[in-house]
């Protein structure tokens, strides 16, 4: 397992398009984390699963943004209909079930969005 | 509301000298809290992660302390090297199933 792997790396798109963006998490991880950040800002949550289960979703996230982890594998967020102020940085994470939380993330590289 | 700063200006030092990076926080009760490094155009990159009933946690030339009553964390990396220049985030964690909240960052900048 080399880590969690995003895919694109970058990507961009036409304001109005759809986008959609994957993560592959490390493969015992069994919690899976979206973040977006922008230049000079540190990164601002989005959402969480927990296996299959999306656990939390941020106030700030509108409804144009959707994102799933079918069989708590995978996961894959949606941007529908793109505004120039989705440009930003997503970041996956992924990070093991404790109940003590001894664990920090692991952070893919990830997908540089720019809305043209 | 909710605060989490950093000091925005970066931090400028010589090689060789202890860096001390700081995060304050307000209207937050964390469980713990830990700091990342992050370079240009990657992800953070976990360092470490102290709980809010200890005081200091080490590792390496690393070491992190929590002072609950002021609400703030200072890390410092001592014996700095110019390949720690980096951004340094710290961030909060307030259960064991919650998501962290990260601080803005602090650029490192260690010079020859």
């Amino acid at each position: 397992d080399t880590g969690v792997s995003q895919d694109p790396r970058h990507k961009i798109t036409k304001r109005g398009q759809n986008v959609t963006f994957r993560c592959d998490p490390i493969s015992e991880h069994n919690r899976l984390y979206w973040y977006r950040q922008t230049l000079g800002q540190g990164p601002e949550f989005l959402t969480y699963f927990q296996n299959e289960a999306q656990l939390e979703k941020s106030r700030l996230l509108s409804d144009r943004f959707s994102a799933e982890r079918p069989k708590g594998s995978f996961s894959t967020l949606e941007i529908q209909r793109t505004e120039q102020g989705d440009s930003a940085m997503y970041l996956c994470a992924s990070s093991p079930h404790n109940s003590k939380s001894n664990y920090g993330y692991t952070f893919g590289s990830g997908t540089r969005l720019t809305v043209v | 509301s909710q605060k989490i700063e950093q000091n925005s200006e970066a931090l400028n030092i010589q090689e060789g000298k202890t860096a001390t990076l700081t995060c304050n926080y307000t209207n937050y009760s964390p469980a713990y809290l830990q700091w990342y490094r992050q370079d240009p155009g990657r992800g953070p990159v976990f360092l470490l992660l102290i709980r809010e009933n200890e005081k200091e946690k080490r590792k390496e030339r690393l070491k992190v302390t929590f002072d609950t009553t002021l609400k703030q964390s200072l890390f410092h990396i001592t014996a700095s090297q110019p390949a720690d220049s980096a951004t340094y985030l710290c961030a909060l964690g307030t259960g064991t199933a919650s998501k962290l909240t990260f601080g803005t960052g602090t650029r490192l900048q260690v010079t020859l």
